[in-house]
């Protein structure tokens, strides 16, 4: 069975500081999705990450995936308010076959302070 | 606007009821799924359709079935509505089995057992 675990969990930071959620996972899967949600409401695609050593950047994320050590890290430089909310990391796969769906981290709440 | 979209996005019922979810996308996607958030936050995936045929079935109760009548649509009825099935439940869909353009979400329909 295909878990996935996210860290920290809760995450309080002060803004213009830099900081990073870690994102691991147990079977193969080359496959990783990372999330944004406010609350009440709906999933914000950030990141795919489909082969090894794929790294994104979006303003002040940056998403990287490694498959052989089952671990993605989503970085955040000089954080601001704004990018306060819950991000969730997924993997998709399990069978391998296909529309096996996401299996989620349980989420990474990030308060951002000025 | 291009979207997945559910409907009602709230609803509240009481025991025994039954009720459903509509799910449409009109992304020319081909692999629908449903998920079920709880009050932690806790996604998962419940089932997934691709071109109208049911891939995945997570361990859900009977009482939950899903209907695909076409590969845009894919609705969710829940009969003899219990207390525990109060959550979340989002839809989303992919392009592909193997989602390599990721996964786009709807706004989420909040379903409160009474």
């Amino acid at each position: 069975e295909l878990k996935v675990e996210q860290n920290p969990l809760f995450l309080s930071m002060q803004e213009g500081k830099n900081y990073t959620i870690y994102c691991n996972y147990s079977t193969t899967s080359d496959r990783l999705y990372w999330y944004r949600q406010d609350p009440g409401k709906s999933l914000e695609s950030l990141f795919v990450l489909l082969s090894n050593g794929a790294v994104k950047q979006e303003g002040r994320l940056m998403a990287s995936l490694d498959t052989k050590a089952r671990l993605s890290t989503l970085h955040i430089t000089a954080a601001v308010h704004d990018l306060s909310a819950t991000y969730f990391c997924a993997v998709d796969g399990g069978s391998g076959g296909g529309a096996d769906g996401l299996t989620f981290g349980k989420g990474t709440h990030l308060i951002i302070q000025p | 606007d291009t979207a997945v979209s559910q409907t009602p996005k709230y609803l509240v019922t009481q025991m025994g009821n039954d009720k459903s979810i509509k799910c449409e996308q009109n992304l020319g996607h081909d692999t629908m799924y449903w998920y079920k958030q709880d009050s932690k936050k806790f996604l998962k995936i419940m089932f997934s359709y691709n071109n109208k045929e049911l891939i995945i079935n997570e361990t859900v109760p009977n009482r939950f079935s899903p209907k695909s009548p076409d590969k845009a649509h894919l609705n969710l009825h829940i009969n003899s509505l219990e207390l525990g099935d109060s959550a979340v439940y989002f839809c989303a869909s992919t392009l592909g089995i193997l989602a390599n353009y990721g996964y786009t979400f709807g706004s989420g329909t909040r379903l409160t057992v009474v």
